[in-house]
């Protein structure tokens, strides 16, 4: 157990539609990131936050976007879905968001559109 | 920027045979470099992690990783592959950049 809380875990909707995928870090980061893995894309950054501020951007898209509240939980808000959009996003952790840091997954959220 | 190549999207090898993952990245600065390990339908684990201290890194599960610099290289071994290992297996670097350059993976199958 990495102490990277995501939910939910599976997650089934319509094209069109939006949801929002939720993330708790592990205790005494302030770092989050949001990766997506797909099977024709492997694992790629979407984005990253520091104590509440977006600090990197990734190949995230515009109908995509994320917040980090003040008590450092995340959230990734996929809207206007298109079948595309189908796969796991991890959402992951580290202490200080410097490079170098190591980063602790979370199991990630299955995302089916249909 | 920086890249991950790993070499061998699938390999197979026999159970207590040696495991050889190829990784090689590409890094303007000095690398960090981190193995993570994906077992079916769960969440990337770390399996070890490489930050210059030493040049030979162990892990977890009987894993260690060896970073040449001549070679750009950093594959994951194990001396004896268990049923266990079976899982896909992902280097990464965070050189130069707050978040993480992966591989796209390779899968471990192991033999009885």
């Amino acid at each position: 157990d990495s102490g990277v809380t995501q939910t939910p875990k599976h997650l089934i909707t319509a094209t069109g539609q939006r949801v929002t995928l939720r993330c708790s870090p592990r205790s005494g980061d302030l770092s989050v990131y949001w990766y997506q893995q797909s099977l024709d894309q492997g694992l790629q950054f979407l984005i990253q936050y520091y104590n509440g501020e977006e600090r990197a951007k990734g190949n995230i898209l515009e109908r995509f976007s994320a917040q980090q509240f003040p008590d450092l939980h995340s959230e990734l808000n996929l809207s206007s879905l298109e079948l595309g959009d189908s796969a796991l996003y991890f959402c992951a952790s580290s202490v200080a968001g410097q490079s170098g840091n190591t980063i602790y997954f979370g199991e990630g959220s299955w995302l089916t559109v249909v | 920027a920086q890249s991950v190549t790993q070499l061998g999207s699938h390999v197979s090898v026999s159970e207590g045979a040696l495991v050889l993952l190829r990784c090689n990245y590409s890094s303007s600065v000095p690398p960090y470099l981190f193995w993570y390990v994906q077992y079916p339908n769960q969440g990337l684990q770390l399996l070890l992690k490489y930050t210059s201290a030493a040049t030979l890194v162990k892990g977890i599960n009987g894993f260690e990783a060896e970073f040449k610099k001549s070679e750009t290289s950093f594959h994951l071994t194990k001396p004896s592959a268990h049923m266990r290992d079976a899982a896909e297996y992902f280097c990464a670097s965070g050189a130069g950049s707050y978040q993480l350059t992966f591989g796209k993976g390779t899968k471990l199958s192991v033999i009885p």
